[in-house]
């Protein structure tokens, strides 16, 4: 079976930029995650839907941070303006609703200059 | 924040078996032990859970002691492709669907 996708891979910006992470997860897989990994660190949960509804966004930095999931399949995670500090992979994982196990994508990896 | 510790990294000779513990001494009841790994440039990946009893399964076996407070994951022949960082997780059996708190893990380095 496919696993989750992400796009890009790699994406460098400069400071005050935007920018936007796309994530596919697994067909029929109804929760998914988007966790921000920063070097030497394990990954931190940002947001969680369940269909198209947010589940936990607790630690989402709403002043800059925003995520979607239209009609419950894809979902995009958008910053704007892009800090220094916001430099990290944001990997994406799906899950099914009483699943045990997440699926994690490879992560996109963002460089602010 | 993370209810587990972890040694920060291992070395473990190729074809020996690799023994990652892991602390959680303040583990509730309702709460499960999984292991993930994230090797190099990769996302994390499931290897294992278990609430009390002994699991095993074709990648690893996991070991917990009977009063839960700590666990041992077993990588039984390891291989240079084991390299990587593993993630001991307490996480709570809700909806089973309850998102994962990652510390900083055990980098285990397996050498030829």
């Amino acid at each position: 079976e496919a696993g989750v996708a992400q796009s890009p891979r790699y994406k460098i910006i400069e400071k005050r930029q935007s920018v936007a992470f796309w994530c596919n997860p697994i067909s029929g897989h109804a929760t998914l995650y988007w966790y921000q990994q920063i070097l030497g660190q394990g990954p931190k949960l940002l947001i969680q839907f369940q269909n198209n509804g947010v589940v936990d966004d607790s630690q989402l930095p709403k002043d800059r941070f925003s995520a979607e999931r239209l009609k419950g399949v894809d979902s995009t995670l958008k910053i704007q303006p892009a800090k220094l500090e916001d430099s990290a992979v944001y990997l994406c994982a799906s899950s099914l609703v009483t699943g045990n196990e997440q699926f994690f994508g490879p992560g996109t990896r963002l460089t602010v200059l | 924040d993370a209810k587990t510790t972890q040694p920060p990294s291992m070395d473990c000779a190729e074809g020996r078996a690799a023994n990652l513990p892991c602390n959680h001494s303040t583990i509730s009841g309702n709460e499960y032990v999984y292991w993930y790994r994230q090797i190099h440039s990769q996302g994390p990946q499931y290897i294992i859970h278990g609430l009390k009893n002994n699991e095993t399964n074709e990648m690893a076996s996991l070991i917990i002691t009977e009063d839960r407070k700590s666990s041992t994951l077993i990588l039984p022949h390891a291989t240079l492709r084991d390299t990587a960082v593993y993630y001991c997780i307490v996480r709570p059996w809700i909806s089973g669907n309850t998102p994962l708190v990652f510390g900083k893990g055990t980098r285990l380095s397996v050498i030829a």
